[in-house]
């Protein structure tokens, strides 16, 4: 399978603690996003990144969120001391060159008690 | 007022139907549209991508965009029970990778 893959795909955590998701782009994507999507809603926009660098990011990703994406491959999105509202779909997608066509993975669950 | 209107149903209709879904936008600056269908607790896949207004068509969907009125729809011609899902538009401005999207409308076809 060549998609956007993401890991774990569900993740279930105690308020408080760190969580940290892992996204592997299409091979030779060089861009990738992260969304956040909520229950009945559509998925919102949180960061974005070009090759290694991080270009935007969306008042919606505090500072317990941060996200990398180091030699421009795989990206992380790790959440520091969880609140029961973060527990949401942590969706991850790639895109190439000047094209705004963005391939979505499967997403990973996060359930925060 | 949000960005993105869309009703999100639910929508039901019997198989072979003809199904229409749309979205309202207010912001004008919204060059690229796309749909989206999304099968439950999976992520979205990409099904259709405009960029001009008219119409854009593959197989059985048909993409409309109507710039004037921020206006645009996804027809489904003779649906099937396994187009049942949730169909989600986005947008985005020229020059922004930030994709705003509808709350998405949930899509049954009985067979």
């Amino acid at each position: 399978d060549t998609g956007v893959s993401q890991d774990p795909r569900h993740k279930i955590t105690k308020r408080g603690q760190n969580v940290t998701f892992r996204c592997d782009p299409i091979s030779e994507h060089n861009r990738l996003y992260w969304y956040r999507q909520t229950l009945g809603q559509g998925p919102e926009f949180l960061t974005y990144f070009q090759n290694e660098a991080q270009l935007e990011k969306s008042r919606l990703l505090s500072d317990r969120f941060s996200a990398e994406r180091p030699k421009g491959s795989f990206s992380t999105l790790e959440i520091q001391r969880t609140e029961q509202g973060d527990s949401a779909m942590y969706l991850c997608a790639s895109s190439y060159g000047n094209y705004n066509e963005q391939f979505f993975g499967p997403g990973t669950r996060l359930t925060v008690l | 007022q949000k960005e993105v209107e869309q009703d999100p149903g639910p929508l039901s209709v019997p198989e072979g139907a003809i199904v229409s879904l749309n979205c309202t936008y207010s912001n004008s600056a919204f060059q690229y549209f796309m749909w989206y269908r999304q099968y439950s607790r999976k992520g979205p896949e990409l099904l259709m991508y405009t960029y001009s207004s008219g119409n854009k068509e593959d197989g059985r969907f048909t993409a409309q965009v109507d710039k004037s009125s921020k206006y645009i729809s996804l027809f489904i011609r003779d649906s099937q029970p396994s187009d049942s899902a949730t169909y989600l538009c986005a947008m985005v401005q020229g020059g922004s990778e930030k994709l705003v999207f509808g709350k998405g409308t949930k899509l049954t076809v009985n067979p």
